[in-house]
């Protein structure tokens, strides 16, 4: 399978831990993209990497928050002392570098429940 | 304020019976379009977009949109639907992919 791939699909946690989620895009492509998602809601940008730099970061992307890409392949975001409003799909996507209006592919996303 | 509308939350169709489904939006300038779908357990796949040029665009699966730029819509539409095509549809403007603006969506039920 050649798309991207989320992983873990579900996570429950209790509220103050720290949970992390790995993300790998398709392998040629050198963006990716962060986004959360909430129940009966479009998509929401987190933040965005082209190769291992980190080159844009929402104001959602609260002190809580990490997102590293370190060889410019996989990526992992990190949210510590979890809070319950952090329950939400997180979104994975990735793009080639061919200006800005490429298709983005998307992966399953991990579902996060903080209780 | 730049935003996307998506005034119907939950659309009911027959199965063989013609869809549309609407997005209006407000943008500084014309942005790009965009038409994704999300079904239970998977991604986000792309429909279609619209960057320029011919403004009724095609897409993948006998989907199509028209954008209308005097009324800043680009509604999605499909001629005769298929009980598969039941989803989520989410419609998403800007100029960047990570500059999009997303509306809530809207789900498609499709009747047998």
């Amino acid at each position: 399978d050649t798309g991207v791939s989320q992983n873990p699909r579900h996570k429950i946690t209790k509220r103050g831990q720290n949970v992390t989620f790995r993300c790998d895009p398709i392998s040629e492509h050198n963006r990716l993209y962060w986004y959360r998602q909430t129940l009966g809601q479009g998509p929401e940008f987190l933040t965005y990497f082209q190769n291992e730099a980190q080159l844009e970061k929402s104001r959602l992307l609260s002190d809580r928050f990490s997102a590293e890409r370190p060889k410019g392949s996989f990526s992992t975001l990190e949210i510590q002392r979890t809070e319950q409003g952090d329950s939400a799909m997180y979104l994975c996507a990735s793009s080639p570098q061919t200006g800005g209006n490429t298709e983005a592919f998307f992966g399953q996303g991990t579902r996060l429940t903080v209780v | 304020a730049q935003s996307v509308t998506q005034p119907d939350i939950h659309i009911t169709v027959s199965e063989g019976a013609s869809l549309e489904l609407r997005c209006n939006y407000s943008y500084g300038a014309t942005p790009y379009l965009f038409w994704y779908v999300q079904s239970p357990g998977q991604g986000l796949q792309l429909l279609l977009k619209y960057f320029s040029g011919d403004t009724l665009v095609q897409g993948i699966k006998g989907f199509e949109a028209e954008f209308k730029r005097s009324q800043s819509s680009f509604n999605l539409r499909k001629p005769s639907v298929h009980w598969s095509d039941a989803a989520e549809y989410f419609c998403a403007v800007g100029r960047s992919n990570y500059q999009l603006i997303w509306g809530a969506g809207t789900k498609l039920i499709i009747k047998p």
